[in-house]
């Protein structure tokens, strides 16, 4: 199993263009999640699908920000216009039911605003 | 509502020395509790896990966790450090009864290992 794919690991761009960041799930996995992670503010869940449903979303800090899941093996995360204060490490992560089976987690995106 | 606690943001230890993270959490139903691990410009992998069954939990590394239900406690320990277990380690919480396959996070821990 080759885990959680994301991509692309790093990614720079200019303030105010368009930034779409790639997840792609393991396998059988029913549940995804999107994270964010800086160093003021953690790991904070930006938003997570259920059967490719999104369920929860409150965590998405604003309307810039947007996410799709068109089928179980493919999700991305956009954000438009991309601003400064938008770096930070994205991870995606995957799990499956029943509870207690915990996440996998890709190995994130490292976006740079500037 | 489910939540968990990570006292200390930083731990240093020496090389050779105990290594113990400490985490609490609250539930209002048996948990399900885990430790995950993120070394530098990586994303986070499980450490390990208590779902049910034996309180003492052993998982890679030498790093073991006991839950422990009368302290509401699961910390996190090594007997002897590691300059490679350098790295942040993050508690996570599981309510059985939640909605959904859901993990909330504590704070994390960003362990120092001095030679």
């Amino acid at each position: 199993d080759a885990g959680v794919i994301q991509s692309p690991r790093h990614e720079v761009t200019e303030m105010g263009q368009e930034v779409t960041l790639r997840c792609k799930p393991i396998s059988g996995h029913d549940y995804l999640f999107w994270y964010r992670q800086t160093m003021m503010r953690g790991l904070e869940l930006l938003i997570y699908f259920n059967n490719n449903v999104p369920i929860d979303d409150s965590g998405m800090p604003e309307d810039r920000f947007s996410a799709k899941m068109p089928n179980a093996s493919f999700s991305t995360l956009k954000i438009q216009p991309s601003e400064p204060r938008d770096s930070a490490v994205y991870f995606c992560a995957s799990s499956h039911t029943p509870r207690g089976t915990g996440y996998t987690f890709g190995s994130g995106t490292r976006l740079t605003v500037v | 509502a489910q939540s968990v606690t990570q006292l200390g943001s930083h731990v240093s230890v020496s090389e050779g020395a105990l290594v113990l993270l400490r985490c609490n959490y609250s539930s209002s139903v048996p948990p399900y509790l885990f430790w995950y691990v993120q070394y530098p410009n990586q994303g986070l992998q499980l450490l390990l896990k208590y779902t049910t069954g034996a309180t003492l939990v052993k998982g890679i590394n030498g790093f073991e966790a006991e839950f422990k239900k009368s302290e509401t406690s699961f910390h996190l320990t090594k007997p002897s450090a590691h300059m490679s277990d350098a790295a942040e380690y993050f508690c996570a919480v599981s309510d059985q009864t939640g909605a959904g396959n859901m993990l909330t996070f504590g704070g994390g821990t960003r362990l120092m290992v001095k030679p």
